[in-house]
This record gives C-alpha cells, sequence and structure tokens, in this order.
C-alpha cells in the first residue's frame, strides 16, 4: 500500500499561472482533503470530499477549486497563482467523517513568485 | 471562536530525557482530540486518538492524557531518542466530528 501520494513534491510559479496538484490514495476511503501549512499556524482546510463527484469548501477556498472524477483521486487546481499562497500542501484521507483517523499525504512546497 | 493552543513553541533537551508537551483547546463541543507527529518534510502521523470519556492512551513511549473539565491535553515523552524530533501537532474535532482545529504545533529537538 502507497497509501497517499501526492505530486509535485516542489514547484514554483510565477503570480498568475495556474496549476493542479494531484493527490492519490488506494486505501478505498471516501473521504478526502485538501489542506496548507503556513509557518507558525495550524493546518487549515481549504476543500474536502465526501465521496466520488462531490466537493465542499473548508476554512480557506477562496482562490481555489477542487475535483473528485474518480475514488482514489482529488485534485486541487490553482486558477490564478498569488504569493499568498505560497505554502505547504497537503493532502489526506479518512474512512469516515473528520472525526475519523486521517492519513495524510507528504506534502507539496509551492512558491509563488 | 474555536481555537487549539500548544506550547511550548519549541523544545530542545537531551536524548534520554522526558518532556511533556501542553495543549489548550476552547472547541466546542468537543468530539475528540488526536496527537499528530511530523516529521521535517513529512505529512503528520498520528499517535493517540481521544474521545470524552477517555482520560489517557498510550502508543509506545508516548502517552496522551486529556482533561476535559479543564479542556487540557498533554503529551508525554519518556526517554527520548533522536528520532523524535519532530512537531508534535495537537488537533480537537469538534461539531460532532464535522470540523477539525489544529494547533501550530511544538518543534521539539533531540540533541545527543
Amino acid at each position: 500500500n502507497a497509501g497517499v501520494t501526492q505530486t509535485p513534491k516542489f514547484r514554483v510559479l510565477k503570480t498568475g499561472q495556474s496549476m493542479t496538484l494531484l493527490c492519490a490514495q488506494d486505501m478505498n476511503h471516501e473521504y478526502m482533503y485538501w489542506y496548507r501549512q503556513d509557518p507558525g499556524m495550524g493546518l487549515r482546510l481549504i476543500h474536502y470530499s465526501v465521496g466520488e463527484g462531490t466537493t465542499a469548501k473548508g476554512e480557506v477556498p477562496d482562490g481555489y477549486n477542487v475535483s473528485r472524477l474518480k475514488k482514489q483521486n482529488f485534485l486541487l487546481g490553482l486558477e490564478s497563482a498569488a504569493p499568498s499562497q505560497t505554502s505547504v500542501y497537503f493532502c489526506a484521507s479518512s474512512y469516515g467523517v473528520l472525526s475519523y483517523e486521517q492519513y495524510f499525504g507528504p506534502g507539496t512546497r509551492l512558491t509563488v513568485t | 471562536k474555536n481555537q487549539v493552543e500548544q506550547s511550548p513553541q519549541s523544545l530542545i533537551i537531551l536524548e534520554g530525557k522526558n518532556c511533556t508537551l501542553q495543549c489548550n483547546y476552547t472547541v466546542s463541543p468537543f468530539s475528540n482530540l488526536r496527537w499528530y507527529k511530523q516529521d521535517t518534510g513529512r505529512g503528520p502521523v498520528s499517535l493517540t486518538i481521544m474521545t470524552f470519556s477517555e482520560n489517557t492512551k498510550s502508543n509506545g513511549r508516548y502517552t496522551a492524557t486529556l482533561d476535559a473539565d479543564t479542556k487540557q491535553s498533554s503529551l508525554h515523552i519518556t526517554a527520548s531518542q533522536l528520532s523524535d524530533s519532530a512537531s508534535y501537532i495537537c488537533v480537537v474535532s469538534a461539531e460532532y466530528g464535522n470540523k477539525l482545529v489544529f494547533g501550530a504545533g511544538t518543534i521539539l529537538r533531540v540533541k545527543s
């Protein structure tokens, strides 16, 4: 089992460019999440999905879009990157709602210049 | 406002020593509390999950305690090892499991 994987591991974007982060899990989990982690702050939920074909907004959704076309994949898109989106992005998955244990991916470090 | 505060922000201890990390929360309604370990450059990994009725839970050299009355939790690490160097994150589940509130973490460095 690979668990939760994320691609790419690192990325540098110029302001205004777009990109998509890919998250994949092989644990057959229904729930998937995207978080961002900034220095000195706790992880913040961007968007989440409770099943294939569904998505919902989290705490900080502005500037991001997501899609869950397949149960095992959860994509995070930045349509027009801004320096404020420089962060480390983590994907996670769980069997059930947020109170269940979440399994995190290794993270993607994104820098927007 | 739902908040989780951790102390200290960072800590340096000698290998073999014990340490205790603190977590205070103002989250309601409380569902459960978990501690994660995050190694540098990696994602968080769960150490313990405690519900309202549990006041102690152990995972090897890690022991978490929970006082739901005072809304405090602690993570005690016994006989520290170099591999314990990491960030330790306290997370509280609120709103009947529909919301997670993350602390900013305590950075622990164990030196030889």
